[in-house]
């Protein structure tokens, strides 16, 4: 088991609406980026955070955003969601100088009716 | 960008025999290129990762192998146990600027006792 915690486990939102999804980086971790993992398939970059700041983002509309705080743990929002944003989204976490050496979280199921 | 693809998408084998699991990536610029477990309901783990500066790495009875020249790296677990029932994941990175990990869609491995 990693030290990187996720919360909730579980979440049911319905079209349209926004959810926050929160993340605690490993212990010694200053990097936390998101994942969106469909049924079935890899997960798919959201985007990354380091020093508070977004540090890449993958192929994911504005209505995607993250935040990072001084402890190092971030939370990511969707707003106006869509029924295919149903997935689960994983946190990974990693250190300065191993940024790609990632370590991912349980993640938190999203279903949106 | 990067794209990943990965072999077979299912392998089943008999508890002792050896699994092979192998993957192929586009951008030359990768370096850096980890194997994760996932089994259900669970995040990613990451159990083995190589970097482009060696050839094979081995850790117990897991071990990955690098070509950089024709751009595929495999996953070879010996010995196989039931527990090693899961979905594989192999990614590819390049490691500066924002470490974003591509992923391949996954192996799903059932060893039968």
């Amino acid at each position: 088991e990693t030290g990187v915690t996720q919360s909730p486990t579980h979440l049911i939102k319905t079209r349209g609406q926004q959810v926050t999804l929160r993340c605690s980086s490993q212990s010694g971790h200053n990097t936390v980026s998101w994942y969106q993992q469909a049924l079935g398939q890899g997960p798919q970059f959201i985007f990354q955070y380091y020093r508070e700041e977004e540090n890449g983002r993958g192929n994911f509309p504005p209505r995607f955003s993250g935040l990072q705080f001084p402890n190092y743990s971030s939370e990511l929002n969707v707003n106006a969601l869509e029924l295919d944003d149903s997935a689960l989204y994983l946190c990974a976490s990693s250190r300065q100088g191993a940024r790609n050496e990632q370590y991912f979280g349980p993640g938190t199921r999203l279903t949106v009716t | 960008g990067e794209n990943v693809e990965q072999h077979p998408s299912t392998l089943s084998v008999q508890e002792g025999d050896s699994a092979v699991i192998k993957c192929t990536y586009s951008d030359s610029a990768s370096n850096y290129f980890p194997w994760y477990k996932q089994e259900l309901g669970k995040g990613p783990q990451l159990i083995i990762d190589i970097r482009s500066n060696v050839g094979e790495k081995k850790d117990q009875r897991i071990a990955v192998t690098l070509n950089k020249t024709a751009k595929h790296f495999s996953l070879h677990i010996t010995e196989t146990q039931p527990e090693d029932s899961a979905v594989y994941f192999c990614a590819a990175s390049k490691g500066s600027g924002y470490s974003t990990l591509t992923f391949g869609k996954g192996t799903m491995l059932l060893v039968s006792p």
